[in-house]
């Protein structure tokens, strides 16, 4: 099956510093990779969609000078939280589509515990 | 309307007994109905996903059952095992013409006691 992985899988940060999370899709390509956020009981909110070589595309609210995202190859997708802020405290979870099949089906990385003390 | 209501929020049932989830949906343009299940702390997996061409759709213990015209789609886990208990999300998507994005359920959090 499609494995998408995220490095780190957990992370603390000192408040105003800035954490980058990395989204790879193991076996298979991806043109196209979602990152999420998802607070505790709560669902999945979907922040921005990140598409190979080109700039992504954020949800309304999603602030996109603080959430960088890109999307340098074909297995890599990078997620910065620039001046991060005990706000920003949450999991974070990427998936991606195959390319060349479904366009429907996402598979979903393990997600990335970020707390910012 | 974008929104997927998905309820009960949470489902207690006995081992062996048959959970029930439901979704209702208000856009017509959506055309992917899928199910995902995530454990604590772990990344939604992919349970069992079913198109509108079709009004059931098994895959060992779990079935997704849709109803086009009342734009509902339950999920029924029969036999259902402590090793199910999990947050389960239903998600629908109108493919390229959302850029394939899913939109969510609230979740339901399924407990099955031994």
């Amino acid at each position: 099956g499609a494995v998408v992985s995220q490095h780190p899988s957990w992370v603390i940060c000192k408040s105003g510093t800035s954490v980058k999370i990395e989204c790879r899709s193991l076996d298979f390509q991806a043109t196209t990779m979602f990152w999420y956020r998802q607070f505790p009981k709560q669902s999945l909110m979907l922040m921005a969609t990140s598409n190979e070589g080109s700039k992504a595309t954020y949800e309304q609210g999603v602030e996109k000078d603080k959430f960088l995202i890109n999307h340098a190859s074909l297995t890599l997708s990078t997620l910065t939280v620039t001046s991060a802020h005990p706000e920003d405290s949450s999991f974070y979870i990427c998936s991606a589509i195959v390319s060349g099949y479904s366009t429907d089906t996402q598979y979903f990385g393990p997600g990335t515990r970020l707390t910012v003390l | 309307q974008q929104q997927v209501k998905q309820s009960p929020q949470s489902l207690i049932v006995q081992k062996g007994g048959i959970s029930i989830i439901n979704c209702a949906y208000e856009n017509t343009a959506f055309d992917y109905f899928p199910w995902y299940q995530q454990f604590p702390g772990k990344g939604p997996a992919l349970l069992i996903a079913i198109r509108p061409d079709v009004s059931e759709k098994k895959e060992g213990r779990f079935t997704i059952s849709f109803n086009k015209s009342a734009k509902q789609f339950s999920l029924h886990i029969m036999d259902s095992q402590p090793g199910d208990s999990a947050t389960y999300f239903c998600a629908a998507s109108s493919g390229e013409t959302s850029g394939s994005r899913l939109t969510f359920g609230e979740g339901t959090q399924l407990t099955v006691n031994p």
